[in-house]
């Protein structure tokens, strides 16, 4: 069974950088054609997706996000951290990560299972 | 503005079948097989009900199903059920570059 869970500060104050680890279980993440993503959700709002590592280590970003996030996996811990930097108000949302799965070229396929999630609020 | 266009809200009565879009471009929906759906129960996490445009997990009811017509995809609810009140979000593919891009999800009311 796939198990994920987000762990961070529930509040930030502007300007400050986000660190939200992801921990999981039931998979490696050196396993070809596995990855794990972060998606966001600001109350009342839609899914944003804006990050995605690799089983081997390639990476991704929400172009739109991309000078504010990094990603990065310490397999011996089975964990996953995004930091996004010049965190503001706008950025309020609930974080999750999630267990992927890729296609033959490395096409992401689906998102599957999702972590509870994580509120951030950004105030000062 | 979610790069994915979905109806805001659709409804319907228990026994009723509904189909909510997602339209996108030749660059994402139209353009490759992955695109997924995910039901989202408020202050829950999404679950993934349809993947590869089709394709159903282990244990999501055959009542929804997925299809595809260039650019936009469709998820098709039959047999309406009260526990089919949930947000839809639609999901796919976009490309080495831009990666992923969500709907903006569309609101189930069972009426």
């Amino acid at each position: 069974q796939i198990t994920l869970k987000e762990s961070g500060p529930t509040l930030v104050k502007p300007t400050q950088t986000l660190t939200l680890t992801c921990t999981f279980s039931g998979f490696s993440l050196t396993s070809s054609g596995v990855g794990v993503g972060w998606i966001r959700q600001p109350p009342g709002k839609a899914l944003e997706w804006l990050a995605f590592i690799y089983w081997d280590d390639d990476r991704r970003f929400s172009p739109s996000l991309k000078s504010r996030l990094t990603i990065s996996k310490d397999t011996s811990k089975n964990q996953v951290v995004l930091k996004m930097t010049s965190m503001d108000p706008v950025d309020t949302a609930t974080y999750y990560c999630a267990h992927a799965r890729l296609g033959l070229f490395g096409e992401l396929d689906w998102f599957d299972p999702w972590g509870q999630g994580t509120l951030v609020t950004v105030s000062s | 503005q979610s790069a994915l266009t979905q109806p805001r809200s659709v409804s319907g009565s228990p026994g009723q079948s509904v189909t909510i879009s997602c339209t996108g471009i030749s660059s994402d929906v139209g353009g490759y097989k992955y695109v997924s759906w995910y039901q989202q129960y408020p202050g829950k996490a999404p679950k993934l009900i349809i993947y590869e445009v089709t394709k159903r997990p282990s244990g999501v009811p055959d009542r929804f199903s997925g299809s595809k017509s260039g650019n936009t995809a469709s998820l098709t609810i039959s047999g309406l059920q009260a526990d089919d009140e949930a947000d839809y979000y639609c999901c796919s593919y976009a490309g080495s570059s831009t990666f992923v891009v969500f709907g903006g999800g569309t609101k189930m009311t069972v009426l």
